[in-house]
């Protein structure tokens, strides 16, 4: 069964950083695109990041783009954002999220539970 | 980037009504469309990608169709494990979402 468990989510002030991780079991990891996609609390989804199976292929949201950094361990099964000067418009919700091609960013068929980050002073 | 608009917004709608949601991208994504629904505190499923392909394990009441610009869900018959809010991607650059259609019970 595909399990995604996202860690790292918490409350912290304007201007700080963040580190995402997602854990990824019961497939073959490094075979998959990876995707960061996020939902404000009572809205609708944004694509953050994504990278490809063997991280040669990274993309970001021009939103975030200078501030968030995406990578993967395929040894680790493991996904991460690297979040840094955070602003209030990122708190949601960020949800890791499988995609169903190698190296390009298309449809996410597999969604971990999400991670909450609430950036406020 | 690609901007999608989704129509209408919200739907009141009974059991066993047929349910059509109509998606338009600003500019052409191909056949890179897909449909998700997502209940209250969880996460979105894929429900249809590359336009009109059911994802393993969706009832085939749920189907897709559109080319270029202009898409639709339509659910044949609405069960109520359907009411939920439902959202178009396009994959032909960046994903990018519509706002959503919430069905909600008539």
């Amino acid at each position: 069964e595909v399990q995604l468990v996202e860690s790292g989510g918490g409350l912290v002030q304007p201007g700080t950083s963040l580190r995402l991780s997602c854990a990824a079991f019961g497939f073959t990891f490094d075979d998959y695109a990876m995707n960061w996609v996020r939902q404000t609390p009572g809205k609708g989804l944004e694509w953050v990041s994504g990278i490809s199976r063997n991280s040669r292929s990274i993309g970001y949201a021009d939103s975030v783009k200078g501030r968030f950094t995406i990578s993967r361990d395929n040894a680790r099964n493991s996904l991460y954002l690297q979040m840094n000067s955070l602003r209030d418009e990122d708190t949601a919700f960020y949800y890791c999220a499988k995609d169903r091609a190698s190296s390009a960013f298309r449809y996410f068929d597999y969604w971990g539970q999400g991670a909450l980050v609430t950036v406020s002073s | 980037d690609v901007q999608m608009t989704q129509s209408p917004s919200s739907v009141s709608a009974s059991v066993g009504d047929r349910v059509t949601i109509t998606c338009r991208a600003s500019q052409g994504v191909s056949s890179w469309l897909a449909w998700y629904q997502q209940k209250p505190g969880k996460a979105p499923k894929l429900l249809i990608y590359d336009v009109y392909s059911l994802e393993s394990g969706v009832p085939s009441r749920f189907s897709g169709s559109g080319s270029g610009t202009d898409f639709t869900l339509t659910i044949s018959s609405l069960q109520p494990e359907d009411f939920a809010t439902y959202y178009c991607q396009q994959g032909d650059t960046f994903p990018s979402f519509g706002p959503g259609t919430k069905v909600d019970i008539k």
